[in-house]
């Protein structure tokens, strides 16, 4: 069974500084997903990451893909406060057809 | 608005009775999907269509939840003698435009379905 794993799981930023959130799964795949979702509200598509070593960047947001290391990284420059809500990685298997989900990563931006 | 589309937004009812909900996928998109989501914690997979026909059912669906996609285009989940363990948000998502597009994979959510069961 393909397991999701965040980390962390919860991330206190402070306004300005630079963060990262780690996504490891468990089995081979080439395809990872990133998701946004703010408290109340349905999920938000970030980035599509569709093979080994892609890099997607939409503003202060960067996502990238190590499908050897089974790891994808979602990287925070300079965080604001309109970045808090909770960040949800999930990865598609080969002929699947269906995402499974890790557990979210909640994001808080103080000043 | 030709986003995924899902009624009603919020249900509470009472342990023992039934409840459905509906979602209206993208119009282009073939295959739906089904997940729930309870607090704190990552959306769980539950079932899914390509067109009309239901692929692949979650262990988590036990024989009191029942979906359907009749004419390939709306789907109805369908949950019968609801326990308070069913509260959670049920979303639905759609993906797999055809007509040659390649398929990225990527899933389309609707706002949800919020279900409190007292």
């Amino acid at each position: 069974e393909l397991k999701v794993e965040q980390n962390p799981l919860f991330l206190s930023m402070q306004e300005g500084k630079n963060y990262t959130i780690y996504c490891n799964y468990s089995t081979t795949s080439d395809r990872l997903y990133w998701y946004r979702q703010d408290p109340g509200k349905s999920l938000e598509s970030l980035f599509v990451l569709l093979s080994n070593g892609a890099v997607k960047q939409e503003g202060r947001l960067m996502a990238s893909l190590d499908t050897k290391a089974r790891l994808s990284t979602l990287h925070i420059t300079a965080a604001v406060h309109d970045l808090s809500a909770t960040y949800f990685c999930a990865v598609d298997t080969p002929h699947d057809y269906k995402l499974s989900f890790g557990a979210g990563t909640t994001v808080t931006v103080r000043a | 608005d030709t986003g995924v589309s899902q009624n009603p937004r919020h249900k509470i009812t009472k342990r023992g009775q039934n409840v459905t909900f509906r979602c209206d996928p993208i119009s282009e998109h073939n295959r739906l999907y089904w997940y729930r989501q309870t607090l704190g914690q990552g959306p769980e997979f539950l079932t899914y269509f390509q067109n009309e026909a239901q692929l692949e059912k979650s262990r988590l669906l036990s024989d009191r939840f029942s979906a359907e996609r009749p004419k390939g285009s709306f789907s109805t989940l369908e949950i019968q003698r609801t326990e308070q363990g069913d509260s959670a948000m049920y979303l639905c998502a759609s993906s797999f435009p055809h007509r040659g597009l390649p398929n990225t994979g990527e899933l389309f959510f609707g706002e949800g379905s919020r279900l409190t069961v007292l």
